[in-house]
């Protein structure tokens, strides 16, 4: 069963804009929440994450917002930069990580 | 280089061969994760050791795939009988803290069975 679900597989943005990436989790028991980016023939590599007693944490250009009363979390990018450009997947913790289906992000000059 | 190490980075082999894939976690790092990632999907847990106990295997894990870390440190994957199926990257990672989700994966060993 699928507990964690990005339903965008894709997003285009011009250069310097937001992106911002949702995630739907169906598990109330996540006690953190990741965001990984991965580029074509690499493995996926850490970004940002935010523990489930938190409703947003930030880092440099990162925003991750959590909403536990919608099992909903967003990755905010701002400004877009074209080295952004990857697949992104949310992933949830609760003894071991449990990825979605990723989206993959076009940052257009 | 530090990181998790996977070896080889690409396998190509015939339907019912037996392969066998190489992870060496960073050093410090208890905690060792085989993932499965097939196309348009996200990674799909298989299996995870601390040091050298298997402690969880998925049922994604089939009686042909068997992990093995013998002395917590390294670890094999050996997938036996290989079907067109079991075409998929494969992701070693690991992780030295408590769990806060953060693993830290290599580069993925590719196997294609053709």
């Amino acid at each position: 069963d699928q507990q964690v679900k990005q339903n965008s597989p894709s997003l285009s943005v011009q250069e310097g804009r937001i992106s911002i990436l949702n995630c739907d989790y169906t598990n109330s028991m996540f006690d953190y929440f990741l965001w990984y980016k991965k580029y074509p023939a690499e493995g996926p590599t850490f970004l940002i994450s935010i523990s489930s007693i938190k409703d947003k944490n930030e880092d440099g250009r990162f925003t991750v917002f959590l909403n536990k009363s919608a099992k909903h979390l967003s990755l905010h990018i701002v400004p877009s930069q074209p080295g952004d450009s990857a697949v992104y997947f949310c992933a949830a913790s609760w003894g071991k990580l449990q990825f979605g289906a990723g989206t993959q992000v076009v940052v257009t000059p | 280089d530090t990181g998790v190490s996977q070896d080889p980075r690409h396998k190509i082999t015939k339907r019912g061969q037996n392969v066998t894939f190489r992870c060496d976690p960073i050093s410090e790092h208890n905690r060792l994760y085989w993932y499965r990632q097939t196309l348009g999907q996200g990674p799909e847990f298989l299996t995870y050791f601390q040091n050298e106990a298997q402690l969880e295997k998925s049922r994604l894990l089939s009686d042909r795939f068997s992990a093995e870390r013998p002395k917590g440190s390294f670890s094999t994957l050996e997938i036996q009988r290989t079907e067109q199926g079991d075409s998929a990257m494969y992701l070693c990672a690991s992780n030295g803290r408590e769990n806060t989700g953060e693993l830290f994966f290599g580069e993925g060993s590719r196997l294609t069975v053709l």
